[in-house]
């Protein structure tokens, strides 16, 4: 598996800010996603991040509030826009397709950022 | 709407015992099965993966497949206090879902002394 760092690993932001969030992976992969995971809750996809276009959005989340880019193999952003009280939760980025790995659809996960807002 | 269910928990086991772990997903046409393992305050952790229908085991894990039943399940023998955690089972859905994967709800699992 691949080695996947996120950036900051947590945060505590006023309402209406935005705070942009980093995943870096230490070798080229196809796949990045950006996952958000609410207190007890499961692992929602917010997008599928590609490289050098537009990201593919879940339904339910959108470019405006939530921007992705992804310039190369090892490197995207998540940004959460226009915070408030209801964007609080964990946001994970994922990984798979790693070169010479397991199948595409295997997907490996990084620490994860901590986002409270107030 | 496509939709991967397991029982919230929490599932209880007494150590050395095995722990069965539960997961059904309602499109057919799905290809690929995962179990993941997520601590508190961690993020999840890829167990085992399974494609075809029968038994997968890595070390104290099995993973069992029934596409014809839509059921897929996790097996930990001789269950240990570090196995306390919430299982996520998660699934391919298929056709035009391209690489994504629908997770289920996690099940506790928490394994007593």
């Amino acid at each position: 598996s691949a080695v996947i760092s996120q950036k900051p690993s947590r945060d505590i932001c006023q309402r209406g800010t935005s705070l942009t969030i980093q995943c870096q992976v230490d070798s080229q992969v196809t796949m990045m996603f950006w996952y958000r995971q609410q207190p007890g809750q499961s692992l929602t996809l917010i997008a599928t991040a590609n490289q050098g276009s537009e990201a593919t959005y879940e339904s339910g989340f959108v470019i405006d509030k939530f921007p992705i880019s992804r310039p190369n193999l090892t490197f995207s952003t998540l940004t959460v826009s226009n915070m408030s009280p209801e964007d609080s939760s964990i946001y994970l980025c994922s990984v798979g397709g790693l070169a010479g790995g397991p199948p595409t659809d295997t997907q490996y996960f990084g620490p994860g950022t901590r986002l409270t807002v107030l | 709407q496509k939709e991967v269910e397991q029982n919230s928990g929490p599932l209880s086991v007494p150590e050395g015992a095995i722990a069965s772990l539960n997961c059904t997903y309602s499109d057919r046409v799905s290809q690929s099965f995962f179990w993941y393992r997520q601590y508190s305050g961690k993020s999840p952790e890829l167990i085992m993966s399974i494609y075809s229908n029968g038994d997968k085991e890595d070390g104290r894990f099995t993973a069992q497949l029934n596409k014809a039943s839509q059921y897929v399940s996790l097996l930990i023998r001789d269950s240990q206090p570090s196995d306390s955690a919430t299982y996520l089972c998660a699934v391919n859905m298929g056709t035009g879902g391209g690489n994504k994967l629908t997770f289920g709800t996690g099940t506790q699992l928490k394994v007593e002394l």
